[in-house]
C-alpha cells in the first residue's frame, strides 16, 4: 500500500532531550516536507526536501533539523526541544516539487514538551 | 505573502443538504488550488485541484469553484452525510524559495447530522 508512514504517533518528552520523528514514504516521491499544525493556525511547513540530499528551510524550521539521505527517509530531529514545540507534526511527499502534484501525508506526530 | 481565510466557525448542516465551504485568499491568484480533507487525529487526504483557467472542477458528490475575480474558491458536497463530518482545508501554490509551494488554510469543520 502505498503511503507515508510517520513514527512514533504520540511522544511526551522534556525540555532539553534530543528526539527523532521518523518518516519514510515507500512510492519514490522526489519531495519531503514537514508541518507542524497548531489550532488556529494551520499548517505551517517546517523543512522540505526537493531530492537526496537536498533540503531547505520552510516557514518556521527554528529548532528542527532535518536531513535526507536517502530518498524515502526524512527524519526530523529536535536537537533541544522547548515547550513551544509542542503540536501535532505531519511528514508529507509528493511525486515532484509542483503545485499541481498533490501532497499525501502521514498520520501525524503528537509531541508533547514539558 | 499570501493569506488564506477559511471559516473557523464549524458548519453544521442536515444530512441529504449541499454543503458550501468557503476559501478566500488575498494576494495574487494561484495556478492551482487544492483541497484537502482531514479527520480527527489524521493526516489530510488529498480531494480535488483546480486550475487558475478552470471555472469548476467535480469528482463524484464534491464540486470546485474558483473565481481569480473574487479569489475564492467553494467546495461544495451534495447529498451530504454524516461520513463527510471532518475539516476540509484549502490549499493554493505560493512562489518562494526558488519554486512553488503549498500554504494551507486553518481549515473548516463540518458536520453533517442525521
Amino acid at each position: 500500500e502505498a503511503q507515508v508512514t510517520q513514527n512514533p504517533r504520540y511522544l511526551i518528552t522534556v525540555t532539553g532531550k534530543k528526539l527523532t520523528v521518523t518518516c519514510s514514504q515507500n512510492m519514490n516521491h522526489e519531495y519531503m516536507s514537514w508541518y507542524r499544525q497548531d489550532p488556529g493556525l494551520g499548517l505551517r511547513q517546517i523543512y522540505y526536501s526537493m531530492n537526496v540530499e537536498v533540503t531547505d528551510k520552510g516557514d518556521v524550521p527554528e529548532g528542527y533539523k532535518v536531513s535526507r539521505k536517502e530518498k524515502r527517509n526524512f527524519p526530523l530531529i529536535l536537537e533541544s526541544p522547548s515547550p513551544n514545540q509542542t503540536s501535532l507534526y505531519f511528514c508529507a511527499s509528493s511525486l515532484e516539487a509542483s503545485y499541481n502534484s498533490p501532497l499525501h501525508f502521514g498520520n501525524g506526530t503528537r509531541l508533547t514538551v514539558t | 505573502s499570501q493569506k488564506i481565510e477559511q471559516n473557523s466557525e464549524a458548519l453544521n448542516i442536515q444530512e441529504g443538504k449541499t454543503a458550501t465551504l468557503t476559501c478566500n485568499y488575498t494576494n495574487y491568484s494561484p495556478a492551482y488550488l487544492q483541497w484537502y480533507r482531514q479527520d480527527p487525529g489524521r493526516g489530510p487526504v488529498f480531494l480535488l485541484l483546480i486550475r487558475e483557467n478552470e471555472k469548476e472542477k467535480r469528482k463524484e458528490r464534491l464540486k470546485v469553484t474558483f473565481d481569480t475575480t473574487l479569489k475564492q474558491s467553494l467546495f461544495h458536497i451534495t447529498a451530504s452525510q454524516p461520513a463527510d463530518s471532518a475539516t476540509y482545508l484549502c490549499a493554493l501554490d505560493e512562489f518562494s524559495g526558488g519554486y512553488n509551494k503549498l500554504i494551507f488554510g486553518a481549515g473548516t469543520r463540518l458536520a453533517v447530522h442525521p
